[in-house]
């Protein structure tokens, strides 16, 4: 079974400009995450998808956005990029079948270099 | 506002010996324990759980230890291996919060050969 996948690997752009992130989920599953790591705020939440909607977002402005089509692939957004959106920024899935907890497999992630 | 705290960035230990990695959090609500290990270059991998109502899991060679009452999470690894070396995060999840996971900032633990 195939693993989350992201694209693109790494990436590089400048103050201002925008982009776009994607994800692939396991087959099957139908909640995809996004979390950014920087070495100083560590793992921290953007947001949850699950059948389209957004169920949860943490504490990011609003120049981070998200979306989930119908084949649970994702893709986030961030616009005006700012030299602290500099991160790896990582995409985990789970079948979230409700009740107990739901194992979270995680991408390799997207290295974004803003200069 | 620190909900979770992983007060030794770094670990050394020999292999074979025992390996205790420390979490301490704040929020009560948390009903999911975990730990995740993180390679250069990889995803983070789940390595083991517990849920609020027990205190103890243990997976090979891996334990979990929750403490309640002192809002402390612990991991240990025996023996450990030099596979072993990686940063390791704890992470917490509320049933309330979907699948949202608050990570601790890690443990970089090298396993000296």
């Amino acid at each position: 079974k195939a693993g989350v996948t992201q694209t693109p690997r790494y990436l590089i752009k400048t103050r201002g400009q925008q982009v776009t992130l994607s994800c692939s989920p396991i087959s099957g599953h139908r909640s995809v995450s996004w979390y950014q790591q920087t070495p100083g705020q560590g793992l921290q939440f953007l947001f949850e998808y699950f059948s389209e909607t957004q169920r949860n977002k943490g504490n990011f402005p609003g120049r981070f956005s998200g979306r989930q089509f119908s084949n649970s692939r994702s893709e986030m957004n961030v616009s005006t990029l700012e030299l602290g959106d500099s991160a790896l920024y990582l995409c985990a899935s789970s079948l979230n079948t409700g009740g107990s907890y739901n194992e979270q497999f995680f991408g390799p992630g997207t290295r974004l270099t803003v200069l | 506002d620190q909900q979770v705290k992983q007060n030794s960035p770094s670990l050394s230990v020999q292999e074979g010996r025992i390996s205790i990695l420390n979490c301490d959090y704040t929020n009560s609500m948390f009903d999911y324990f975990l730990w995740y290990k993180k390679y250069p270059a990889e995803g983070p991998t789940f390595l083991i759980s517990i849920s609020s109502i027990k205190d103890k899991n243990e997976d090979g060679r891996f334990t979990v230890f929750l403490n309640k009452s002192a809002k402390h999470l612990s991991l240990h690894i025996v023996p450990s291996q030099p596979g072993d070396s990686a940063v390791y995060f704890c992470a917490f999840q509320s049933n309330f919060g979907n699948e949202k996971l608050t990570f601790g900032t890690g443990t970089r633990l090298t396993i000296i050969p």
